[in-house]
């Protein structure tokens, strides 16, 4: 029983434009929201995180958008850069003193020249 | 640079040969995970320390073992691969320092286990 989703196995977007990148939660006890970027044959690497809290978090050319009603959050990259070509990983944690994230099985976005 | 060190980064084995699997820190974090990833699946928690507490997940067979003999060093032995035991293996760390601590996890490059 997947509680983080990512229904989209890829994405492709041209160099400049935005790219949205979409994740579903079910488990309501989920707190606190992170996205890794992963290149191959590298770890995943923090990007950008977003607290229950907030709907809204912005780094630079990276917003993560979250609809708690919906169990939704979003991340949007604009402009988009070939360099931001990547598998993007959603994740959750419970927070409290639960310090394990679940992770959806990852976007994998291709932004062409 | 601080960071999560993984070795091998690639691992070939035979079936039900034992193997082990290191990984090192240099972030002093004290909470350090590892995760199973296989082709276009989610990365999936098997275990995780805090401090030397060791914390299973309940669906982790018992075949996969960890050790952590210091703060820098964690292991994941494998006593008996399979072939279904084939997959990307991957460390991370973070920092737990109170009950609505934000769990940023940092993770290795991870070691790919061959099972022939």
């Amino acid at each position: 029983d997947q509680q983080v989703k990512q229904n989209s196995p890829s994405l492709s977007v041209q160099e400049g434009r935005i790219s949205i990148l979409n994740c579903d939660y079910t488990n309501s006890m989920f707190d606190y929201f992170l996205w890794y970027k992963k290149y191959p044959a590298e770890g995943p690497t923090f990007l950008i995180s977003i607290s229950s809290i907030k709907d809204k978090n912005e780094d630079g050319r990276f917003t993560v958008f979250l609809n708690k009603s919906a169990k939704h959050l979003s991340l949007h990259i604009v402009p988009s850069q070939p360099g931001d070509s990547a598998v993007y990983f959603c994740a959750a944690s419970e927070g409290g003193s639960n310090y394990k994230l679940t992770f959806g099985k990852g976007t994998l976005l291709t932004v062409n020249p | 640079d601080a960071m999560v060190i993984q070795n091998p980064r690639y691992q070939v084995t035979q079936f039900g040969k034992p193997v082990t699997l290191s990984c090192s820190q240099t972030l002093n974090h004290n909470v350090m995970y590892w995760y199973q990833q296989k082709s276009s699946q989610a990365p999936k928690l098997l275990f995780h320390y805090y401090d030397k507490d060791f914390n299973n997940e309940a669906d982790t067979p018992d075949n996969f073992q960890s050790r952590r003999p210091n703060t820098s060093f964690c292991f994941l032995d494998i006593r008996s691969p399979g072939l279904g035991d084939a997959a990307m293996y991957l460390c991370a760390t973070s920092r737990a320092s109170g009950p609505r601590a934000k769990n940023i996890q940092y993770f290795g490059a991870g070691t790919r286990l061959s099972v022939l």
